[in-house]
């Protein structure tokens, strides 16, 4: 079945350090992959996405991830933090028949929290 | 504006009563989707709709019903049936074209609290 690991339940860094949120999924076929944050008692916002082509995929609010086939991971980085990242980032599959998106599967989150 | 609403963003309910939680997008987006958001457990899904009049059950649909009438309109109905309501509610819709543009794009929720 498919699933998506999220190992770090919480974490936290200072303001202006580098941060990495990992996730891990397990899909048999080449899995559509997606990073999204939320805000506290708000939505979810997308970050980026990867669908196919370079394995190292930009995003908005100078968010980068890479894909790994070998070790099945979809890591998110950002090499300077701001106080604003703080939030809850969830990292989603997209495993649906009908559409490779038509079903999500999110994995529990990472809070982050950035200390001045 | 282009988006996706939800409404009300607060919902009280007594036990034993149903309610109808509203969401609308003018995305022109031809999918539509309800999820369930607890604390440390992501998002579950609970009802998906790719056409109007046709959808379709997700993970934790129990307790749960829905509609749609309207492309735009996928409206929830929580009923008392569902034994642990009180949660966090999103709606999401997607652009079904394939390919990159291919992302579901989310609403702002609705906190559902059940005194």
């Amino acid at each position: 079945a498919q699933s998506v690991t999220q190992p770090d339940i919480h974490i936290t860094v200072s303001e202006g350090a580098s941060l990495e949120l990992r996730c891990n999924y397990s899909y048999g076929a080449t899995p559509y992959l997606f990073w999204y944050v939320q805000s506290p008692g708000q939505g979810l916002q997308l970050l980026l996405k990867y669908f196919s082509g370079d394995t190292l995929v930009q995003g908005i609010k100078g968010f980068e991830a890479e894909f790994k086939r070998s070790q099945s991971s979809f890591n998110l980085r950002k090499p300077s933090v701001h106080w604003s990242d703080a939030a809850e980032y969830f990292c989603a599959v997209g495993a649906g028949y009908g559409g490779a998106t038509n079903k999500l599967i999110f994995g529990t989150g990472t809070l982050l929290a950035v200390q001045p | 504006d282009g988006g996706i609403t939800q409404s009300p963003k607060y919902l009280f309910r007594k036990e034993g009563q149903n309610v109808t939680l509203s969401c609308e997008q003018n995305l022109n987006h031809d999918a539509m989707y309800w999820y369930r958001q607890d604390p440390g457990q992501g998002l579950r899904l609970i009802y998906y709709s790719q056409i109007v009049n046709d959808f379709q059950k997700g993970d934790i649909a129990e307790g749960y019903s829905v509609s749609r009438e309207k492309k735009e309109s996928f409206p929830l109905t929580v009923t008392s049936a569902q034994k642990n309501p009180t949660a966090f509610y999103l709606c999401a819709s997607r652009y079904t074209s394939g390919g990159s543009t291919d992302t579901q794009y989310f609403g702002p929720g609705t906190r559902l609290t059940v005194l």
